[in-house]
This record gives C-alpha cells, sequence and structure tokens, in this order.
C-alpha cells in the first residue's frame, strides 16, 4: 500500500464548476499536507500549505485536513480553463526531512 | 531571484549507460531533494541532501545515487541504466533548516529517455 492515494483521474468538467480532489494517507506521522499544481512541461508549484487538521482558504482554493479520517481536499470554485493542471498532494511529518506526493490528479476545465 | 535550474533538460541514453544530472538550487536554500516522476507511479522520493549529508533516502536500487557540493548544488547519478529508467527527473529545493523541508521549489526536470 502506498503511503499516499490519490486517484489520478482524468477529471473534466465545465468552467464555473466546484472542483474536489481528495487524497488518503496511511502514515499518522504527518503533520504537514500541502497542494502543488504543475503545468504540462513545468515542474510543481506550492498552491496550498496547511498544518495539522482544519480548513484553509485562499481565494477560490479551500484545503481542508481531517486526520482522524487520514484524508485531505482540495476543493477549487468557479474553476477556470487556467486551472487545467495536474494537482498533486503531498505531506511530510516533523523531523522527516521528505515529502511525499501522491500520484497527482489531472484536471481538465472546459470554456 | 533566479529559480532552481536543472540541465540538461532532455537526454537520450541506451541502456546499460549512465547519467550525471545537475541540480542548482535556489540560492541560499541548503536542501536539495530529487524526485522522479512516472505517469504510472506519480513523483516517488529519491533522495534529500542538506549541507552535503544525505539526510533520507527512497526505495531506490543502489544504481541511483546523488551528492551534494558545498555550494549546494546537487548532482545524481543512475548507473546501468534501465528501460524502467525513462522518467522526468525533478530537482526541488528549500531552507531546510531543521524540521520539515517546507515548501519544496522544483525546477523544471530534466526529462530521460533510455533506449
Amino acid at each position: 500500500q502506498k503511503e499516499v492515494e490519490q486517484d489520478p483521474g482524468p477529471l473534466s468538467v465545465p468552467e464555473g464548476a466546484i472542483v474536489s480532489l481528495n487524497c488518503t494517507y496511511s502514515n499518522s506521522a504527518f503533520q504537514y499536507f500541502m497542494w502543488y499544481r504543475q503545468y504540462s512541461r513545468k515542474g510543481p508549484e506550492l498552491l496550498m500549505y496547511t498544518y495539522s487538521s482544519g480548513n484553509k482558504e485562499d481565494g477560490r482554493f479551500t484545503a481542508q485536513v481531517d486526520k482522524s479520517s487520514k484524508y485531505i481536499s482540495l476543493f477549487i470554485r468557479d474553476s477556470q480553463p487556467s486551472d487545467s493542471a495536474t494537482y498533486l498532494c503531498a505531506m511530510s511529518g516533523t523531523g522527516g526531512f521528505k515529502t511525499i506526493f501522491g500520484a497527482g490528479t489531472r484536471l481538465f476545465v472546459k470554456a | 531571484k533566479a529559480g532552481v535550474t536543472q540541465t540538461p533538460r532532455y537526454l537520450i541514453k541506451t541502456r546499460g549507460q549512465q547519467v550525471t544530472l545537475s541540480c542548482s538550487p535556489i540560492s541560499g536554500h541548503r536542501s536539495v531533494s530529487w524526485y522522479q516522476q512516472t505517469p504510472g507511479q506519480g513523483l516517488q522520493f529519491l533522495f534529500e541532501y542538506f549541507s552535503e549529508t544525505q539526510r533520507n533516502k527512497g526505495n531506490f536500487p543502489g544504481r541511483f545515487s546523488g551528492r551534494q557540493f558545498s555550494n549546494s548544488r546537487s548532482e545524481m547519478n543512475v548507473s546501468t541504466l534501465e528501460l524502467g529508467d525513462s522518467a522526468l527527473y525533478l530537482c526541488a529545493s528549500s531552507l531546510g533548516s531543521g524540521g520539515p523541508t517546507g515548501e519544496l521549489f522544483f525546477g523544471e526536470g530534466s526529462r530521460l529517455t533510455v533506449l
């Protein structure tokens, strides 16, 4: 079993839709939870960074962490064609010095 | 501020050869991590270096090795290449002081094709 599980998709939605992306994990030592976005032919870039459980909102993006269920989510409101990319969840623990990534979900937002 | 630079961007090798990839981190960043990205497996952690020391290692065979220099630049080497080593190799730098590596800043990767 992988430490981090993420449905690779692809996920196709119409412009303006609410998108929900999810990951599950097995290592209870993870404390830091991140979402990265990767455009084609580019390296990933950090989108959201959350410590422990709870919600974090940044514009159209909301990250949720439920440590009791070992489940994290990213919601995108009013999705735009420019949101079309691969979204990777990532997590790390204290003192672990390594960040583990999910497989990434490929998202297409149709105009 | 210059970003993470990886060279070469593209390369083609044949089975049995070896390859060396280079990564120059963001100025001031002392931690460099390497990842292998493939369509089937996603991003897989190779190793992480901080101040010339390997702090953590993923589950890759000994054919994969790396090092970090005093100026924080890093190289990774893959010996006796196999077809399955074809992938995008990503380097990421971070401040990496103490605890978790924090935000990773990625380069655009080196795309290796093994024939």
